[in-house]
């Protein structure tokens, strides 16, 4: 079985500073991880995805993730948050298994920016 | 432009009729997939399809049917509406590791 926890449904941060929206996940082997936003009254924003290789990645609009396998954990990060980055952010993990092509998704952390 | 692309955008049923959602997708994607959001659990699997005349379940399938009888179009019926199926309910199809999502079918079961 696979799943995503998003510990924290709400993270508030000032502008400038920097953000950390966390993810851990559970999956049958080895994961394929994603990162999605999602702005009021709008569908699902692509943001970046693990799949092999370097444990830091690096996605659209300044975001990037580290995977830690140990850890189970692939949190999303932005050095400097802008006050457009508030919306609602969703982590999804899917197995690497062949025919396995279905998304897992997190409950969501809201993010607000303050300034 | 190539998407996923989903009718109506925004539907009020009342408790006991039925609708079609649609959704169809000019990709050429195998795989489609139906979400319902709700706050704060996420967006869930409903059903999904590896290609045409193959469907599944997904997590939350109760109370939705759907039909794959082409590469494009994955419609969701709901036979009889209840308010537990007020929600937001998103389409995706995919290519590998490409997830596609629609806009999104806002619906509210009244």
């Amino acid at each position: 079985a696979q799943s995503v926890a998003q510990p924290e449904d709400q993270v508030n941060v000032a502008e400038g500073n920097p953000l950390t929206v966390k993810c851990t996940y559970s999956v049958s082997g080895n994961p394929y991880l994603f990162w999605y936003v999602q702005y009021p009254n709008r569908g699902l924003q692509f943001l970046l995805k693990y799949i092999t290789g370097d444990n830091l990645v690096k996605g659209s609009y300044g975001f990037e993730a580290e995977f830690n396998k140990s850890q189970t954990s692939f949190h999303l990060k932005k050095p400097s948050a802008l006050v457009s980055d508030s919306a609602l952010y969703f982590c999804a993990v899917r197995a690497d298994q062949t025919g396995a092509n279905n998304l897992f998704f997190g409950t969501g952390t809201r993010l607000t920016v303050i300034p | 432009n190539a998407g996923v692309t989903q009718t109506p955008k925004f539907q009020v049923l009342k408790t006991g009729q039925s609708m079609t959602l649609q959704c169809a997708q000019d990709m050429n994607h195998e795989y489609m997939s139906w979400y319902r959001q709700d706050p704060g659990m996420g967006l869930r699997l409903i059903h999904y399809s590896v290609g045409a005349g193959i469907t599944d379940q997904g997590e939350v399938p109760n109370g939705y049917n759907v039909s794959r009888s082409t590469t494009e179009d994955f419609p969701l019926r709901l036979l009889s509406a209840a308010p537990s199926q007020t929600s937001v309910y998103f389409c995706a199809s995919s290519h590998g590791l490409g997830y596609t999502f629609g806009s999104g079918t806002r619906l509210t079961v009244v």
